[in-house]
């Protein structure tokens, strides 16, 4: 069945450096979301891509879609504590058209 | 006002036990899901209602009971609850047309 995998899935870094989390798919997608979820928290819906190559920003987070629609990456620039959580992609594709979960990226900022 | 609102927000049982869940969502979204996050956060599809209507029924045992009595609602029913149960549970809610699914905060079930 359709795999969504993540990379890593644990990243531990300093307050002010970069983060970048790798979403891949196993088939093409027709779209792919970003989830965050706090610690002890429920996911919370970031943004949504559906164009290949696409590139969305939302402030210091830039999401990306690939150009075969099988992989998305979503990058932070000068981490600060808030962003701890983990970070889920979420794809649709395949012969359902299910939304399948990511594995998840655990981000973790010292201060 | 909360959008998607689940009880209980945490439930410890005995195995054998039957138990539960609520979610309601004043959103007026048309579909409805109950996710299973375990201890490792994979987050699993278990059940998709669209409209009152049975849309997603993954491979989970029949133990496990959904029910959407309107679109507002859907409720999931454990029988004779295992050890293995134990996890967060989820509900969720999207529209047609929109983006993302809107999450309830989460039932942690725990069988001892």
């Amino acid at each position: 069945g359709q795999q969504v995998m993540q990379i890593p899935q644990y990243q531990h870094v300093q307050e002010g450096e970069d983060f970048t989390t790798y979403c891949n798919s196993s088939t093409t997608l027709s779209n792919i979301q970003w989830y965050k979820q706090r610690p002890g928290g429920h996911p919370v819906f970031l943004i949504q891509l559906v164009k290949s190559g696409e590139v969305k920003k939302q402030k210091r987070l830039t999401f990306q879609f690939g150009e075969a629609k099988k992989n998305s990456s979503l990058h932070i620039t000068a981490t600060q504590t808030t962003d701890v959580g983990t970070y889920f992609c979420a794809g649709r594709g395949g012969a359902t058209n299910k939304l399948i979960f990511g594995t998840g990226t655990l981000l973790a900022v010292q201060p | 006002d909360t959008a998607v609102s689940q009880t209980p927000k945490y439930l410890v049982t005995q195995m054998g036990n039957d138990k539960s869940i609520k979610c309601e969502q004043n959103l007026g979204h048309d579909t409805m899901y109950w996710y299973k996050q375990d201890s490792k956060k994979f987050l699993k599809i278990m059940f998709s209602y669209n409209n009152k209507e049975l849309i997603i029924n993954e491979t989970v045992p029949n133990r496990f009971s959904p029910k959407s009595p309107d679109k507002a609602h859907l409720n999931l029913h454990i029988n004779s609850l295992e050890l293995g149960d134990s996890a967060v549970y989820f509900c969720a809610s999207s529209g047609t047309g929109r983006y993302g699914y809107t999450f309830g905060s989460g039932t942690r079930l725990t069988v001892v």
